[in-house]
């Protein structure tokens, strides 16, 4: 299997524009995450999904964000509108059976705000 | 929620030598206890992980304690490689909430 896949690996983007990012799990993996990482936050779970259904969405810093998984092949995660303080590391990961599994991760978009 | 903190943010050390990091945590209804290592422009991947009924577990060079009444697991790289300079992240889990600890450097000196 050719793991996590995630696009694009790096944005860069004005200040109030839309971003998209985009995942696709390791197939037969049932659990798919999105974190973001920072310096001052470090490692954060953002939301997460079980068989396409979101179970928890707290981590999601504000509205402007939202995430979507339409089919088990294929997740976003939407930043509208983006602001500078959005700047970070996104990472995807995905699991066979939950957060208390092997989490495989993606190489990671580097999404820069300005 | 969990509060989980790791120490010491760098370490540096010869190659051949021993490396520790530590985390603590504060919900004692954590039950998983998974590391990972982060090298650089890649995502963190799984190196050895604990489960709350076990007190340590072990892989060739790589050990993981756990002590479930102080609330404090470590990690433990034995002959150290300059392979493994990277960023160690330690984790929490408990109520399908998931916490890293803020990570730490080791740099093994060849």
């Amino acid at each position: 299997d050719a793991g996590v896949i995630q696009s694009p690996r790096h944005e860069v983007t004005e200040m109030g524009q839309e971003v998209t990012l985009r995942c696709k799990p390791i197939s037969g993996h049932d659990y798919l995450f999105w974190y973001r990482q920072t310096m001052m936050r470090g490692l954060e779970l953002l939301i997460y999904f079980n068989n396409n259904v979101p179970i928890d969405d707290s981590g999601m810093p504000e509205d402007r964000f939202s995430a979507k998984m339409p089919n088990a092949s294929f997740s976003t995660l939407k930043i509208q509108p983006s602001e500078p303080r959005d700047s970070a590391v996104y990472f995807c990961a995905s699991s066979y059976s939950g957060l208390s599994d092997t989490q495989y991760f993606g190489p990671g978009t580097r999404l820069t705000v300005l | 929620g969990e509060n989980v903190e790791q120490h010491p943010s760098t370490l540096s050390v010869q190659e051949g030598d021993s490396a520790v990091i530590k985390c603590t945590y504060s919900d004692s209804a954590s039950n998983y206890f998974p590391w990972y290592k982060q090298e650089l422009g890649k995502g963190p991947q799984l190196i050895i992980d604990i489960r709350s009924n076990v007190g340590e577990k072990k892989d060739q060079r790589i050990a993981v304690t756990l002590n479930k009444t102080a609330k404090h697991f470590s990690l433990h790289i034995t002959e150290t490689q300059p392979e493994d300079s990277a960023v160690y992240f330690c984790a929490a889990y408990n109520f399908n909430k998931f916490y890293f600890g803020s990570g730490t450097k080791l740099n093994v000196k060849p």
